[in-house]
């Protein structure tokens, strides 16, 4: 079992359509959960990070985690072509060490 | 200062050549890494250093080398490299708090595509 798990896709939603991206972890130590956006040959940028069970909301996006069933996941309210990229969910147990996903490609369609 | 600043952009080096890359940040970042990314890949571990001293060593080959010579700076020293070296190369940093607690996760640079011939 992977540490963290993420459908690779890709996602493909209609413009304004919410995305709904997750991510499963294995470890039930883990402390704090990010996602991180990654255009196509650019570094990845964080766009979010949650460490108490529940919602997280950011602009258009809310981080969502449920630490009992060892989810987290990334809605994308509104999305736009320019969301388009590879989301990476990543994860910390109390340790200067992040854990990735695979990532999930998504696809925004005009 | 929010920026992890790498340098080169753009790296071409032949298996026998000796090159450098570097990495600094100006945030008062105690925690500094190096990360390898294949085409469509997540990013790799290489190398941790916190407080100045290297504390993860993610099993690299001894061709890479990294050095950090202060708290703003990271270098990776490249050495005999492999054609299958080629990739992005990523630095981050964070603020650790010695606990080792991830407050804000990394910030990273925009990465040396290194291709290796």
């Amino acid at each position: 079992q992977k540490e963290v798990e993420q459908n690779s896709g890709p996602l493909s939603v209609p413009e304004g359509a919410i995305a709904s991206l997750n991510c499963t972890y294995s470890d039930r130590g883990s402390q704090s959960f990010f996602w991180y956006r990654q255009y196509s040959g650019k570094s990845p940028e964080l766009i979010m990070s949650i460490y108490s069970n529940g919602d997280k909301e950011d602009g258009r996006f809310t981080a969502q985690l449920n630490k009992a069933s060892q989810y987290v996941s990334l809605l994308i309210r509104d999305s736009q072509p320019s969301d388009s990229a590879t989301y990476l969910c990543a994860v910390n147990k109390n340790t200067d060490k992040l854990i990735f996903g695979t990532g999930t490609r998504l696809q925004v369609f005009p | 200062d929010t920026e992890v600043t790498q340098t080169p952009k753009h790296l071409v080096m032949g298996m026998t050549n000796k090159k450098s890359l570097k990495c600094e940040q100006h945030m008062g970042h105690r925690a500094m890494y190096w990360y390898k990314q294949k085409a469509k890949k997540p990013p790799e571990l290489m190398f941790v250093y916190s407080y100045e001293k290297l504390s993860i060593n993610e099993s690299v080959p001894s061709r890479f080398s990294p050095e950090c010579p202060n708290s703003s700076l990271l270098n990776l020293h490249l050495h005999a490299l492999q054609p299958e070296d080629s990739a992005l190369y990523l630095c981050a940093s964070s603020l650790s708090l010695g606990t080792g607690t991830l407050q804000d996760g990394y910030t990273f640079g925009s990465g040396t595509r290194l291709t290796v011939v």
